[in-house]
């Protein structure tokens, strides 16, 4: 049992690139999200999935883009790099929804950006 | 809108003395609290949860938190740290019918674990 999987682990970018994050997991989870982690800043939600289909924003959306074709996968993208952007980003999914925490959280090991 | 708060950035404590990190929240109603705790280069693994009842929660690891509504606080302890839980550890609250957007973290204590 995998889990939720990212990919890559490490990425570096320049200003202005795009790029795709990668999330899937094998866990049939509905509630699949995406968060930063900053120093300082803790975990902050960009965008979010409640099923196929459907997605919405998070408390910081701006420069990402996200689609969720298929209860597996939920990637991230990046439209043009910025170096505001550099940071770990952490893929999660849940069977329920995450904020009532009948069943938890299950993350991803992250990816590491760096836009220079 | 809910927050928590993580007043302790960092924390030193020696092994095999106990430990306590402090979390406090805001959020009208009675909140679901929970507590993930972050090894370095890993993801966030779920420590313990409050929903109701008892206000002394058990969780994986030999860890325990107490709800006090009073104190609008959720503190985590540990009788006796061992070097393995050098880690972040974050807390975090929940709301009712909140979804995937309803679940808000502080902001992280980092636990430096001295020989």
């Amino acid at each position: 049992n995998a889990g939720v999987t990212q990919t890559p682990k490490f990425q570096v970018l320049k200003t202005g690139q795009s790029m795709t994050l990668q999330c899937a997991q094998d866990m049939n989870h509905e509630y699949m999200s995406w968060y930063r982690q900053d120093p300082g800043m803790g975990l902050r939600l960009i965008h979010y999935s409640v099923g196929a289909g459907i997605t919405d924003q998070g408390e910081v959306p701006n420069g990402y883009n996200v689609s969720r074709s298929t209860t597996e996968d939920f990637p991230l993208r990046l439209l043009s790099a910025a170096p505001s952007q550099t940071s770990v980003y952490f893929c999660a999914s849940s069977y329920t929804p995450p904020g009532e925490g009948v069943s938890p959280l299950h993350f991803g090991n992250g990816t590491r950006l760096t836009v220079t | 809108a809910q927050s928590v708060t993580q007043p302790d950035i960092h924390i030193t404590v020696s092994e095999g003395a106990s430990l306590e990190l402090r979390c406090n929240y805001s959020y009208g109603a009675t909140p679901y609290l929970f507590w993930y705790v972050q090894s370095p280069g890993q993801g966030l693994q779920l420590l313990l949860k409050y929903f109701s009842g008892d206000t002394l929660v058990q969780g994986i690891k030999g860890f325990e938190a107490e709800f006090k509504r009073s104190q609008s606080s959720f503190n985590l302890r540990k009788p006796s740290v061992h070097w393995s839980d050098a880690a972040e550890y974050f807390c975090a609250v929940g709301r009712s019918g909140g979804g995937a957007d309803g679940l808000t973290f502080g902001k992280g204590t980092h636990l430096i674990i001295q020989p």
